[in-house]
């Protein structure tokens, strides 16, 4: 079936530094890919859906000049957490979206630490 | 909105045994798409089954079947002969008519297997 890479799969970053997580699309052109956000024991939190070649849409409480989302070919999407801080510490995870005869396919997801 | 419940954060089973976990969810459509995903300790989604909400028949996948009441908005899942490779974090998921992609996730049930 289809594949979505994920990477880097864990990163620890400075407090005030920016990481980027990439999301690809292997064999497959994705329109458009969603950013969760899952804290420990917790559920999938959609933070935003990412469309090629247009701005991405945000869910409520998301800031999105924090979490930057761009969608700049059909092959690949990258969630940039800027000015990072302990509190975004968490496990982020891109999907493509559930199309309908096609199920949803997740990256392997990113845990990112912020120190 | 649609809303995603799952009443069990936490269940056991005797291996080979049979368990039932719980899901209901709250929609306005008529036509959607429900699913269970299992999460490992890897943490990758994997997708278990999934249920159009017009087949009124309960989907089936191997050891792994619903139970799918439309005019309750209830999905459970039943798994038999449990194995000890079920261990997991086990989340419902829905997601709305064609054209509708996201997924919106209950807050999972963390299945124990008791060897």
């Amino acid at each position: 079936g289809a594949v979505v890479s994920q990477h880097p799969s864990r990163v620890i970053c400075k407090s005030g530094t920016s990481v980027k997580i990439e999301c690809r699309s292997l064999d497959f052109q994705a329109t458009t890919m969603f950013w969760y956000r899952q804290f420990p024991k917790q559920s999938l939190m959609l933070m935003a859906t990412s469309n090629e070649g247009s701005k991405a849409t945000y869910e409520q409480g998301v800031e999105k000049d924090k979490f930057l989302i761009n969608h700049a070919s059909l092959t690949l999407s990258t969630l940039t957490v800027t000015s990072a801080h302990p509190e975004d510490s968490s496990f982020y995870i891109c999907s493509t979206g559930q199309g309908q005869n096609t199920e949803a396919f997740f990256g392997q997801g990113t845990r990112l630490t912020v120190v | 909105a649609q809303t995603v419940t799952q009443s069990q954060p936490e269940m056991s089973v005797q291996e080979a045994e049979t368990v039932t976990l719980s899901c209901t969810y709250d929609t306005s459509e008529s036509d959607y798409y429900l699913f269970w995903y299992k999460q490992p300790p890897s943490r990758q989604m994997i997708l278990v089954i999934r249920q159009e909400a017009y087949k009124q028949q309960n989907a089936t996948e191997n050891r792994f079947s619903v139970n799918f009441q439309k005019a309750a908005k209830s999905f459970s899942l039943k798994i038999s002969d449990s194995q000890l490779g079920d261990a997991a974090m086990y989340f419902c998921a829905y997601t709305g008519g064609f054209g509708n992609e996201k997924l919106t996730f209950g807050t999972g049930t963390r299945l124990t297997i008791i060897p």
